[in-house]
């Protein structure tokens, strides 16, 4: 099977912009969760879609959202990106969207704001 | 509420030696546990998972993990570090109830030659 997939892999913004990542999970499963990870902060959720609902979601502002597709695929969007939104983010997908099983990484998107 | 401390942001190991990654939990149910690894510049990658059963964990690589209820433990060992070992690894907890994991700060792992 195909790991998950995410585009672009690396990207650069300036403030103000906005910007779209999308991940591609792994043929079959149904959730996809998203996190950021810097340096000072280490891994943070955002936010989870399980079946084209989101389920859960972390501790961002409004100005992080998501979607996903009835093929499971997933799109994250940042409007009004400010340099702190610099990080690299990782799609995580898993089959049933129970915590149990593990979730199947995607190698991330390095979003470089200046 | 789930939670996870790493104590040791940093471990450096002589190849060779012992590696043990310490990771401690907090969970009011029974805790699902993993530990991962991360490469520079790529994702996470699955090194064991703990859900239920047997409290030694085999992973890949070499490493396994025990799970300690009564020390709310589940560290990470492998008895002879090799070079390749050099990496970030991550403990994370999950309640099983719904999909949201909770990973610690991360521990990065030196290998000295």
């Amino acid at each position: 099977k195909a790991g998950v997939t995410q585009t672009p892999r690396y990207l650069i913004k300036t403030r103000g912009q906005q910007v779209t990542l999308s991940c591609s999970p792994i043929s079959g499963h149904r959730s996809v969760s998203w996190y950021q990870q810097t340096p000072g902060q280490g891994l943070q959720f955002l936010f989870e879609y399980f079946s084209e609902t989101q389920r859960n979601k972390g501790n961002f502002p409004g100005r992080f959202s998501g979607r996903q597709f009835s093929n499971s695929r997933s799109e994250m969007n940042v409007s009004t990106l400010e340099l702190g939104d610099s990080a690299l983010y990782l799609c995580a997908s898993s089959s049933t969207g129970m915590g149990r099983h593990e979730q199947y990484f995607g190698p991330g998107t390095r979003l470089t704001v200046t | 509420a789930q939670s996870v401390t790493q104590l040791g942001s940093h471990v450096s190991v002589s190849e060779g030696a012992l590696v043990l990654l310490r990771c401690n939990y907090s969970s009011s149910v029974p805790p699902y546990l993993f530990w991962y690894v991360q490469y520079p510049n790529q994702g996470l990658q699955l090194l064991l998972k703990y859900t239920t059963g047997a409290t030694l964990v085999k992973g890949i690589n070499g490493f396994e993990a025990e799970f300690k209820k009564s020390e709310t433990s589940f560290h990470l060992t492998k008895p002879s570090a090799h070079m390749s070992d050099a990496a970030e690894y991550f403990c994370a907890v999950s309640d099983g109830r719904d999909n949201q994991f909770y990973f610690g700060t991360g521990t990065s792992l030196t290998v000295i030659p």
